[in-house]
């Protein structure tokens, strides 16, 4: 079945440094949905990415769909602690009535 | 709106027990879904419905069951409860499929532990 792999697990950071998660797939995606998860928290959607060589940004984040939409990652610029938590991607296959497939997250350490 | 309500938000149960979490939407929201997501990892899919009357297995369904008899209820039921099935379950909801425009949101979780 499909897996989307993302790495790295855990990322710690100091505060004002960047950070960047990336996520593959073993299968092309129809598109790839970003979600973060403050700790104790449920998933909030993030931005959805469809086309092939997308780029979207969000204030300091910026998130990049690959050619052969097999990839994406996040970018976060100059963190701050209140980007704490784990970020997850997840992946859709062409129909999507079953929903994403996602990632493990990497989760994001951030010391001040 | 108070978007996706989940009900307990913790339990503890011993194991070969039963229960059942509620999950109700109030965004009219045609699709619903139950994820699990254990400690440091990704969720899993269990269950989704695509409307009333309709359900589908996920990728984890063993030990699970479902319904879907009202566009607003998508309970998740738990026989002959397992310590394997200590995990946060979420509950969530999309308009129509995860495709452009329609994003997933979800439950505030429920914590659940078998002992």
């Amino acid at each position: 079945g499909q897996q989307v792999m993302q790495i790295p697990q855990y990322q710690h950071v100091q505060e004002g440094e960047d950070f960047t998660t990336y996520c593959n797939s073993s299968t092309t995606l129809s598109n790839i949905q970003w979600y973060k998860q403050r700790p104790g928290g449920h998933p909030v959607f993030l931005i959805q990415l469809v086309k092939s060589g997308e780029v979207k940004k969000q204030k300091r984040l910026t998130f990049q769909f690959g050619e052969a939409k097999k990839n994406s990652s996040l970018h976060i610029t100059a963190t701050q602690t209140t980007d704490v938590g784990t970020y997850f991607c997840a992946g859709l296959r062409g129909g999507g009535a079953d929903g994403l497939t996602f990632g493990k997250g990497t989760h994001l350490i951030i010391q001040p | 709106n108070a978007g996706v309500t989940q009900t307990p938000k913790f339990r503890i149960l011993k194991i070969g027990q039963s229960m059942t979490l509620q999950c109700t939407q109030d965004m009219n929201h045609n699709y619903m879904y139950w994820y699990r997501q254990d400690p440091g990892m990704g969720l899993k899919l269990i269950y989704y419905s695509v409307g009333a009357g309709i359900t589908d297995k996920g990728e984890v369904p063993n030990g699970y069951n479902v319904s879907r008899s009202t566009t607003e209820d998508f309970p998740l039921r738990l026989e002959l409860a397992a310590p394997s099935q200590t995990s946060v379950y979420f509950c969530a909801s999309s308009l129509a499929e995860a495709k452009a425009g329609n994003t997933i949101y979800f439950g505030e979780g429920s914590w659940l532990t078998v002992v």
